[in-house]
């Protein structure tokens, strides 16, 4: 089946602008998630949505960061202001039901953001 | 999460079996041990996960320290497909949602 994806897969941007990056999860997963990763780190966590609440924000960097999921299946990750620290591989994933130590995190391809 | 420690880089070659080792000796009793792997220009892939026993599926085989400090992952043949960051993570058995990925071990796999 369908596996979780991301749009666009590349979006180059001016420092100062506004952009949104969609994510549409596998079918039916409850469980969404946004990661960051800059070059040559891990993955780093942003948001966690169970259905269309945000169940913790506490990975957002800043006010200029917000996401969004208002039908629990598609969201969409919306950066204010950009600067050219925000560079980086933004990665969405989605899990079946309500995460335990032992569910597994299927990820999309990530859409690569580049401010200039 | 409790923290992780696994080398920055192995190298193998191909169809030869690869031990990735990760270190773990602040893990708690509920923490399950998780492996993702990242391929180049990829998200992250499940790989393999274990609480106390070993655990084999299709793409690996996970070899958990009977006092759960250390872990190995273990790709009996590896391919150049194989070739790929590989990530041992930590997640609390609770509500724990957020993976805490580390930098991961880069291995290559030479033809």
């Amino acid at each position: 089946g369908a596996g979780v994806s991301q749009t666009p897969s590349n979006k180059v941007t001016e420092k100062g602008k506004y952009v949104e990056l969609r994510c549409d999860p596998i079918s039916g997963h409850t469980a969404l998630y946004w990661y960051r990763q800059s070059l040559g780190q891990g993955p780093e966590f942003l948001i966690y949505f169970q259905g269309t609440g945000a169940a913790d924000d506490s990975g957002l960097p800043n006010d200029r960061f917000f996401a969004v999921r208002p039908e629990g299946s598609v969201s969409t990750l919306k950066i204010q202001r950009t600067e050219r620290g925000d560079s980086a591989v933004y990665l969405c994933a989605s899990s079946l039901k309500v995460p335990s130590g032992r569910d597994e995190q299927f990820f999309g391809p990530g859409t690569r953001l580049t401010v200039l | 999460d409790a923290k992780t420690t696994q080398p920055n880089s192995m190298e193998s070659n191909e169809e030869e079996p690869v031990h990735l080792p990760c270190n773990h000796s602040t893990i708690s009793g509920t923490d399950y041990i998780h492996w993702y792997r990242q391929l180049p220009s990829q998200g992250p892939e499940y790989v393999i996960h274990g609480l106390t026993s070993n655990v084999n599926n299709r793409m690996a085989s996970l070899a958990i320290a009977e006092d759960r400090k250390s872990s190995t992952l273990i790709l009996h043949r590896a391919t150049l497909r194989d070739a790929a960051v590989y990530y041992c993570i930590l997640r609390d058995g609770g509500s724990n949602y957020k993976l805490t990925f580390g930098k991961g071990t880069l291995l290559t796999v030479n033809p």
